[in-house]
């Protein structure tokens, strides 16, 4: 079964500064998608970037960004000129692209941003 | 509708009562997810529609669960006697037909305690 490890529980960083969370998965597919979603206190789960597997170039969102070492099972998201509004929980999420397959999620990063 | 729509947005129900969360999806989606978030973990899946018929209710927990998607849109979560280990966030997201390639659009949940 594919599992997602999220081993920051809680992180923080200085506003404008840069914060990166990591974010490791097993699986034995070749092909495969994985995102970033953020959870607000609203609850509402709110994509911030995905990654498909046979992509060799990491994807970019505007100020945020990921480094995917396919190799290692490595997806972790870096966020530049950090913003108070970033401030949520962020999961690490993967799934399989056959048919509409259900999203495995990690445990999450609580993610504070300082003033 | 613009988003996925999921009421009550809080429910607070004793020991034992039935209850019956709704979900709303965005017009023309045609797979519904629902997923259980406890409190400080990711979510977990629990059933999974494509159009009206459950194609992935794996998910689950035992037999007091049901959910139900009559005409393809409006999808409702049932819980019979429900236990203190059921309170948590209930979401609810949806995507197109063939949305592999898609995140998927969530809702805000139910947050659902049992006292």
């Amino acid at each position: 079964a594919q599992t997602v490890t999220q081993s920051q529980p809680e992180m923080s960083v200085q506003e404008a500064e840069t914060v990166t969370l990591s974010c490791t998965y097993d699986t034995s597919e070749s092909d495969y998608y994985l995102f970033w979603y953020k959870q607000p206190p609203s609850r509402q789960m709110i994509l911030v970037i995905r990654q498909e597997a046979y992509k060799q170039q990491n994807a970019t969102e505007n100020r945020f960004s990921v480094n995917f070492q396919k190799a290692a099972k490595s997806f972790s998201l870096k966020i530049s000129d950090s913003q108070l509004g970033d401030a949520a929980m962020y999961f690490c999420a993967y799934r399989v692209p056959s048919g509409n397959t259900p999203l495995v999620f990690g445990k999450g990063t609580r993610l504070s941003v300082i003033a | 509708g613009a988003g996925v729509s999921q009421t009550p947005s809080n429910k607070v129900t004793e020991k034992g009562k039935y209850v019956e969360l709704r979900c709303d999806p965005i017009s023309g989606h045609t797979a519904l997810y629902w997923y259980r978030q406890s409190l400080g973990q990711g979510p977990e899946f629990l059933i999974y529609f494509q159009g009206t018929g459950a194609a992935d209710d794996s998910g689950l927990p035992n037999d007091r669960f049901f959910a139900v998607r009559p005409e393809g849109s409006v999808s409702t979560l049932k819980i019979q006697r429900t236990e203190r280990g059921d309170s948590a966030v209930y979401l609810c997201a949806s995507s197109p037909a063939g949305g592999s390639n898609y995140g998927y659009t969530f809702g805000s949940g139910t947050r659902l305690t049992v006292v």
